[in-house]
């Protein structure tokens, strides 16, 4: 079936202005996860949903970062008033049950330009 | 503090020669650890895992916990090993802690 899917694939946008990202997980995933990864750098955790418990958003670097899932489906990734340190590219991961035995399933990443 | 250090960015071997990618990490309790490999153009996918003890493309990683390392091995270098090798840690039930990642060139 379809993998982990994420739109747009590209998005270059001014500073200050408001984006959006998306991530349609596997159908049938409860765990998704998105990370940040900038130039030379590692992925860098952000968010975890877990089906309908609360989210752990201990990794949002600021509260200008915000995400949404609806249920176990798709998840939104808002950045308000963007800075060019979020500049990077945005992978999301979606797994069967989210413990550590579960594979991750990465899509194929938002590349995020800050002018 | 946990962290996974990947001292290489970049390795280079020639085909048929031996790979050693290093990773070695911090982490107070039971560490489960991954490799995750990107080929070009591709997406970020699970090579192995720890806990598995298993040998994926010829790949092999012993978790040492003396020297808290987990580094990924293949006896014979292809060219199609080419790509960006990163190391992970699962911190707690599902947080996972990633390298810098190294870039693995296999010459010809």
């Amino acid at each position: 079936g379809a993998g982990v899917s994420q739109s747009p694939s590209n998005k270059v946008t001014e500073k200050g202005k408001d984006v959006e990202l998306r991530c349609d997980p596997i159908s049938g995933h409860t765990a998704l996860y998105w990370y940040r990864q900038r130039l030379g750098q590692g992925l860098e955790f952000l968010i975890y949903f877990q089906g309908n418990s609360a989210p752990d958003k201990s990794g949002l670097p600021s509260d200008r970062f915000s995400a949404e899932r609806t249920g176990e489906s798709v998840s939104t990734l808002t950045i308000q008033r963007t800075q060019q340190e979020d500049s990077a590219v945005y992978l999301c991961a979606s797994s069967f049950g989210g413990g550590p035995t579960d594979t991750q399933y990465f899509g194929p990443g938002t590349r995020l330009t800050v002018l | 503090a946990q962290r996974v250090t990947q001292p290489e960015k970049l390795l280079s071997v020639f085909k048929g020669a031996p790979v050693e990618l290093k990773c070695n990490y911090s982490y107070s309790g039971s560490p489960e650890l991954f490799w995750y490999v990107q080929y070009s153009r591709q997406r970020l996918q699970l090579l192995l895992r720890h806990i598995s003890r298993e040998s994926i493309k010829g790949f092999t990683a012993d978790l040492n916990k003396g020297e808290t390392s987990f580094h990924l091995k293949k006896p014979f270098a292809q060219e199609e090993d080419s790509a960006m090798y990163y190391c992970a840690l699962a911190s707690g039930t599902y947080k996972y802690i990633f390298g810098t990642g190294t870039r693995l060139k296999v010459l010809a």
